[in-house]
């Protein structure tokens, strides 16, 4: 079966420090992958994917992320961190031939001022 | 464009008492998604809707839960009866179409607590 794996349950950096969560996948073939992010009493919202080309996706907020496919993983990162984008994280990608995601556990991130 | 709409946003009630959630996908979005999230976790899949017939419901309790999609909009989650364990946030998300690479956009949930 795919899967998504985030080894950190949490992570904490500084305020104006580089930021990255962590994601590793288990697929056959090609993969599509997906960040999301979830803040208090909301829903999920979409940041970025990964379909095909570069291998650099640039997401919504500044966030980016690179796939890097020998060593099958999707971490998500940020040049500058932000208070405000203390969330939750999660990393998920479809089934094979249907749209369900199949979601991390979550990281959550706590960025300090 | 309006994203996806989700009533109640919270709801308590008693064991063995019965439950409905309502959603509104984003227009145009063929296909509609509950997810149910339980607290530390990721959200799982209950049950995925195309237009209105079930393309997935696997890991749907059907002794409990049920759900429907009239006319291919609105949608419909419905717990009967509720234990304990089903204290979770339960999620909306539609997108375009079927397909891997389609993004999916969630609505707020509705935060359910069974007491």
């Amino acid at each position: 079966a795919q899967s998504v794996a985030q080894p950190e349950d949490q992570v904490n950096v500084a305020e104006g420090n580089p930021l990255t969560v962590k994601c590793t996948y288990s697929v056959s073939g090609n993969p599509y992958l997906f960040w999301y992010v979830q803040y208090p009493n909301r829903g999920l919202q979409f940041l970025l994917k990964y379909i095909t080309g570069d291998n650099l996706v640039k997401g919504s907020y500044g966030f980016e992320a690179e796939f890097n496919k020998s060593q099958t993983s999707f971490h998500l990162k940020k040049p500058s961190a932000l208070v405000s984008d203390s969330a939750l994280y999660f990393c998920a990608l479809p089934q094979p031939g249907n749209t369900p995601l199949v979601f991390g556990k979550g990281t959550r991130l706590s960025v300090i001022a | 464009e309006a994203g996806v709409a989700q009533s109640p946003r919270y709801k308590i009630i008693e064991k063995r008492q019965s439950v409905a959630f309502w959603c509104n996908p984003i227009s145009g979005h063929a296909t509609l998604y509950w997810y149910q999230q339980i607290l530390g976790q990721g959200p799982k899949l209950l049950i995925q809707f195309q237009n209105n017939g079930v393309v997935d419901d696997s890991q749907l309790p059907k002794d409990r839960f049920s759900a429907e999609r009239l006319k291919g909009v609105d949608s419909t989650l419905k717990i009967q009866p509720a234990k304990l364990e089903d204290s979770a946030v339960y999620l909306c998300a539609s997108s375009l179409a079927v397909a891997g690479g389609r993004t999916q956009y969630f609505g707020p949930g509705t935060r359910l607590l069974v007491l």
